[in-house]
């Protein structure tokens, strides 16, 4: 069956510019996480997504970042006036439940480069 | 704040030998516990999850790992390793009273299989 998807695989642009993410969780989860893996920092979490809100969006580094979701079910992660430093691999989960234990699946990521 | 300590970077073993990953945590009460496999150029995989059910929780792939309170230790087992195990591990904790699963991850353990 389809898991996350996760487009692009790679993005590299310049400091400064604006780029989108995009997640296309498994059908039927309402749950939707962003996560960032990047040398210096390991794994860490962004942001959560309920249907399409954000109880918590603690974990976005900056006012740069900004994520949405629609119909419950794609999300965008937007990051502003790239810097260097955001240069990290962004993955997205989903599960069918964001509360107890339900499996979080996680799409390949996409990898981001900021020259 | 939750948190989990991975005490080994890499570790490297023998094909046939047993692995042992070794994973510490930080928890103001019972946690909720997880390993997650990256291979190499995937997504991020649940291995096992620790539900409080049962301390000793089987994973797919042969893997296993144990509670133990006493020592807040977590560890993950296989007892015999297969060359396609070679992989980064991750130990990961789910932080509470936030209403959902945020996951808190270690800094990752990459396992090496040799011949």
């Amino acid at each position: 069956g389809a898991g996350v998807s996760q487009s692009p695989s790679n993005k590299v642009t310049e400091k400064g510019k604006d780029v989108e993410l995009r997640c296309d969780p498994i059908s039927g989860h309402t749950a939707l996480y962003w996560y960032r893996q990047s040398l210096g920092q390991g794994l860490e979490f962004l942001i959560y997504f309920q249907g399409n809100s954000a109880p918590d969006k603690s974990g976005l580094p900056s006012d740069r970042f900004s994520a949405e979701r629609t119909g419950g079910s794609v999300s965008t992660l937007t990051i502003q006036r790239t810097q260097q430093e955001d240069s990290a691999v962004y993955l997205c989960a989903s599960s069918f439940e964001g509360g107890g234990l339900g499996t979080q699946y996680f799409g390949p990521g996409t990898r981001l480069t900021v020259l | 704040a939750q948190s989990v300590t991975q005490l080994d970077s890499h570790v490297s073993v023998s094909e046939g030998t047993p692995v042992l990953l070794r994973c510490n945590y930080s928890s103001s009460y019972s946690p909720s516990l997880f390993w997650y496999v990256q291979h190499p150029n995937k997504g991020l995989q649940l291995l096992l999850k620790y539900t409080s059910a049962a301390t000793l929780v089987k994973g797919i792939n042969g893997f296993e790992a144990e509670f133990k309170k006493s020592e807040t230790s977590f560890h993950l087992t296989k007892p015999s390793a297969h060359m396609s195990d070679a992989a980064e591990y991750f130990c990961v904790v789910s932080e509470g009273n936030t209403g959902f699963q945020k996951l808190v991850f270690g800094t990752g353990t990459r396992l090496l299989v040799s011949p």
